[in-house]
């Protein structure tokens, strides 16, 4: 199976800041990378798709970008809605896997 | 309206059987392959496996293969997950979610998914 490593596992911020999660995965999976965040009691929403496409309705202020095996969900300037959990998933071959999620939490 | 509703929470002893399902509504169920995810309390997301509605074909995790068995009905638009013999460990949260793929490649993500079912094993 291929070994999706979240980092970090959880992060405290602002309201405003620019935060970064990283995921990176065992093997090449070229951008069969998607993006979901969750928040507590609710089911997860996807975000980004293929590395770096912006899901439709999804603010501008998330983005997507891959660097080899190397995955980064950023978001721009944190608005009080974001604080929830993030996974990234891996669609390259089956079984899918997910990252061991990363929890956003406010400073 | 795109949607799956999921069944209602169960509350099981160990041992005993389940079926839980899933139903979809507003987009041609047949088109599109439905995923099934196990969130543990206080835990991450697993992915368990995935069925094609329209032949039925079922794909899982080793780590979940033989523990459960997916399935689906065309006719009623509603896949399906279910145990035989539960075990407290079954305990959680269950996702299923639609499979979507992007129009001009292979990517395939999960673009719907459903409230989900809680299930608690004990006796």
């Amino acid at each position: 199976d291929i070994q999706m490593t979240q980092s970090p596992s959880s992060l405290s911020a602002s309201v405003g800041d620019r935060v970064n999660i990283t995921c990176r995965a065992s093997q090449s999976i070229s951008t069969y990378l998607n993006w979901y965040q969750q928040k507590p009691g609710k089911a997860p929403k996807v975000l980004i798709y293929a590395a770096s496409s912006l899901q439709s309705g999804v603010p501008s202020r998330f983005s997507g970008s891959a660097s080899g095996t190397d995955f980064t969900l950023t978001i721009s300037s944190l608005q009080p809605e974001d604080f929830a959990a993030y996974y990234c998933q891996q669609s390259y071959t089956t079984p899918d896997t997910f990252g061991q999620g990363t929890r956003l939490e406010i400073k | 309206e795109v949607q799956l509703v999921q069944s209602g929470a169960e509350v099981k002893k160990p041992g005993e059987s389940l079926r839980i399902s899933c139903k979809g509504a507003g987009y041609r169920f047949t088109s599109h392959w439905i995923n099934w995810v196990r969130q543990m309390p206080g835990k991450g997301l697993e992915w368990m496996g995935k069925i094609d509605p329209s032949e039925s074909y079922v794909d899982y995790s080793p780590s979940f293969r033989g523990h459960v068995t997916i399935s689906a009905d065309k006719s009623f638009n509603t896949a399906y997950l279910e145990w035989n013999s539960l075990k407290a460990s079954d305990t959680a949260v269950y996702f299923c979610a639609r499979r979507s793929r992007v129009q001009t490649d292979n990517h395939y993500f999960m673009d719907v998914w459903g409230k989900g079912t809680t299930v608690i094993v004990s006796s």
